[in-house]
């Protein structure tokens, strides 16, 4: 079965740092782009950022711009994005996402990112 | 504020059929043919309902379909079943000079 699974969400105060993973699984995870797109409480969506299935390629939504970082490592089959510089606005559920055909057909269930003092 | 516009809510009784609009611009929508669909549940993960404007994928039930004109995609849910009810959001490729992605705010649809 095919399937993602986020971790590394927790609480952290504003100007601090986070990585999220997202361990993949059943997929040939080295063929796909994977992307991030989170959901902040009781909001829609917002894409986050995408990197090409070879590692080649990055970009990011403009809120996150800067201060996050997209990496993957295909050997280990995981997704990776490093936030630093966090504000208060970057609460919100984190999901990863597999790419395809421009959409987004395999979610995990998300991890919960809190930006507080 | 959302890129792309969604109604907030929308309404059916079972066996009733509802259409869910999202219109966005000649930047996104109307620009390429890459919308998508998808149904949340409270508290679980977007499920992918359509892409590629009108296509759906493997398992999803031929109830629910979708097209596009000009700046506005919409999404037609048919013969509406209780499980039906979640929120419901479409999505755009964006992109131009780079990659993007853009949603609507998501309707929640109802079944009365």
């Amino acid at each position: 079965q095919l399937q993602v699974v986020e971790s590394g969400g927790g609480v952290v105060q504003p100007g601090g740092s986070l990585r999220l993973s997202c361990a993949a699984s059943g997929i040939t995870f080295r063929s796909y782009d994977m992307h991030w797109v989170r959901q902040a409480p009781g909001k829609g969506l917002e894409w986050v950022a995408l990197m090409r299935y070879d590692g080649d390629i990055k970009y990011y939504g403009d809120s996150v711009k800067g201060r996050f970082t997209i990496s993957r490592d295909n050997s280990k089959n995981t997704l990776y994005v490093q936030m630093n510089n966090l504000r208060v606005e970057d609460t919100a559920v984190y999901f990863c996402a597999k790419g395809f055909w421009n959409a987004f057909d395999i979610w995990g269930q998300g991890t919960v990112v809190t930006v507080s003092s | 504020q959302s890129a792309l516009t969604q109604p907030p809510s929308a309404s059916g009784s079972p066996g009733q059929s509802v259409t869910i609009s999202c219109t966005g611009t000649s930047s996104d929508v109307g620009a390429y043919d890459y919308v998508s669909w998808y149904q949340q549940y409270p508290g679980k993960a977007p499920k992918l309902v359509i892409y590629e404007v009108k296509r759906r994928p493997s398992g999803v039930p031929d109830r629910f379909s979708a097209y596009k004109s000009g700046n506005t995609a919409s999404l037609t849910v048919s013969g509406l079943q209780a499980e039906d009810e979640a929120d419901y959001y479409c999505s755009s490729y964006a992109g131009s000079n780079t990659f993007n992605w853009v949603f609507g705010g998501g309707t929640k649809l109802t079944v009365l």
